[in-house]
């Protein structure tokens, strides 16, 4: 079975710098997917980024950009020119390519805070 | 296009009473699927459904339940509540195929047991 470690529970951020949220995460696959959710404080999950594993390069959505070391295992989030609007828990997940489903392994989590 | 609806938002039930929560998925979604989300636990999946059919079950006792009707909409269902039942219940749809197969969650049940 795949699992999804996130060893931040709390993270701050002073408002415009930057900050990376760490995953690591073990399988014995080779095709798999990983995304990183933001669930604000209204409680609606969003997609924020996602990487193929068989992908080389890293995915980037605006100021969010990933950190993708598949041999280590590990898939971290780094957020530029942070906003108060990012302040939200966030799930790094993981999806295998294996099976038809669409069953994601989330993470503990991540609380960012921003601050102004 | 409308986004992933439940209902009801929030619930409060009774132990041993039953519970029928309610997820309808943006259009032309086929595939469902329903997490709970504690604070002890984390986020875990209960079940997926694919036109009709459960096409994934997480780990969790028979109690819990779902099914899925003609037009994508789901139901998961509680029977004999237990205190540690109370979560709040996601359920997240996508189109069910394709490498991409995006999820998107709906605003969640939140279920207290009393």
């Amino acid at each position: 079975a795949q699992t999804v470690t996130q060893s931040q529970p709390e993270m701050s951020v002073q408002e415009a710098e930057t900050v990376t949220l760490s995953c690591t995460y073990d399988t014995s696959e080779s095709d798999y997917y990983l995304f990183w959710y933001k669930q604000p404080p209204s409680r609606q999950m969003i997609l924020v980024i996602r990487q193929e594993a068989y992908k080389q390069q890293n995915a980037t959505e605006n100021r969010f950009s990933v950190n993708f070391q598949k041999a280590a295992k590990s898939f971290s989030l780094k957020i530029s020119d942070s906003q108060l609007g990012d302040a939200a828990m966030y799930f790094c997940a993981y999806r295998s390519e294996g099976n038809a489903g669409n069953m994601l392994t989330f993470g503990g989590g991540t609380r960012l805070m921003v601050k102004p | 296009k409308a986004g992933v609806t439940q209902t009801p938002r929030y619930l409060i039930k009774t132990r041993g009473q039953q519970v029928t929560l309610s997820c309808s998925p943006i259009s032309g979604h086929r595939s469902v699927s329903w997490y709970q989300q504690t604070p002890g636990q984390g986020l875990q999946f209960l079940f997926e459904y694919f036109s009709e059919t459960q096409r994934n079950k997480g780990n969790f006792p028979g109690r819990f339940s779902g099914r899925q009707f003609s037009n994508s909409r789901s139901e998961m269902n509680v029977s004999t509540l237990e205190l540690g039942d109370s979560a709040l219940y996601l359920c997240a749809s996508s189109s069910g195929t394709g490498w991409a197969r995006e999820q998107y969650f709906g605003p969640g049940t939140r279920l207290t047991v009393t």
